[in-house]
């Protein structure tokens, strides 16, 4: 089946610690985004990227980084200088045609 | 940057009843206007959307409508049934060379009453 796969669905870290999440596609999509959503809260973008080897920073890029070596694959790490890393992550892909984007399930982090 | 207002935040309706959920936008280089809903701990799902040179599109029980003159849109749920019930997003992309970059509303509960 093709889609947009998170792993792992729930993650709890210890303030002051790194920890990267998870965004595989097999959808062939070009583009791929980060979002952050806390409660009762729309999506705001952290990272974006449009094409292999390059990303840009979304609202809210303080305190996370991002790879994109390969086309598939986009890891979010939520890094100590984040101040409250406590939210629900999605990871989405789109194709430039049609810029729709599609999401995966999301991950909930819990820094304890 | 873009601004998007979403209201209302929390609607409750009755099975069968029309729901009606609109969104501003700030933007007028914006052509782009999908609808998303959200069930409780999964990522969002399109539902429908609209690109600038349309005014309506329907897909069965859901329609959206744009007023570009006015920056807003609106998305209609006809009929609507218990399993309708979720978290509802509009967005809106930026145009220009951040394409395929969206920007969200802050998102409306909807629940239906059997």
């Amino acid at each position: 089946d093709g889609g947009i796969t998170q792993s792992p669905k729930y993650l709890f870290r210890k303030e002051g610690q790194n920890v990267t999440l998870s965004c595989e596609q097999n959808l062939n999509h070009d583009a791929m985004y980060w979002y952050r959503q806390d409660p009762g809260q729309g999506l705001r973008l952290i990272y974006y990227s449009q094409i292999v080897n390059d990303f840009q920073k979304g609202d809210i890029a303080e305190g996370y980084s991002v790879s994109r070596e390969k086309k598939e694959s986009f890891p979010l790490t939520v890094t100590s200088a984040q101040k409250n890393p406590t939210a629900f992550y999605l990871c989405a892909s789109s194709t430039p045609l049609t810029i729709e984007q599609f999401f995966g399930p999301g991950t909930r982090l819990t820094v304890l | 940057g873009e601004n998007v207002e979403q209201h209302p935040s929390t609607l409750s309706v009755q099975e069968g009843d029309s729901a009606v959920i609109k969104c501003t936008y700030s933007d007028s280089a914006s052509n782009y206007f999908p609808w998303y809903k959200q069930e409780l701990g999964k990522g969002p799902q399109l539902i429908i959307d609209i690109r600038s040179n349309v005014g309506e599109k329907k897909d069965q029980r859901i329609a959206v409508t744009l007023n570009k003159t006015a920056k807003h849109f609106s998305l209609h749920i006809t009929e609507t049934q218990p399993e309708d019930s979720a978290v509802y997003f509009c967005a809106v992309d930026a145009g220009g060379t951040s394409y395929g970059k969206l920007t969200f509303g802050q998102g409306t509960i909807l629940t239906v009453h059997p």
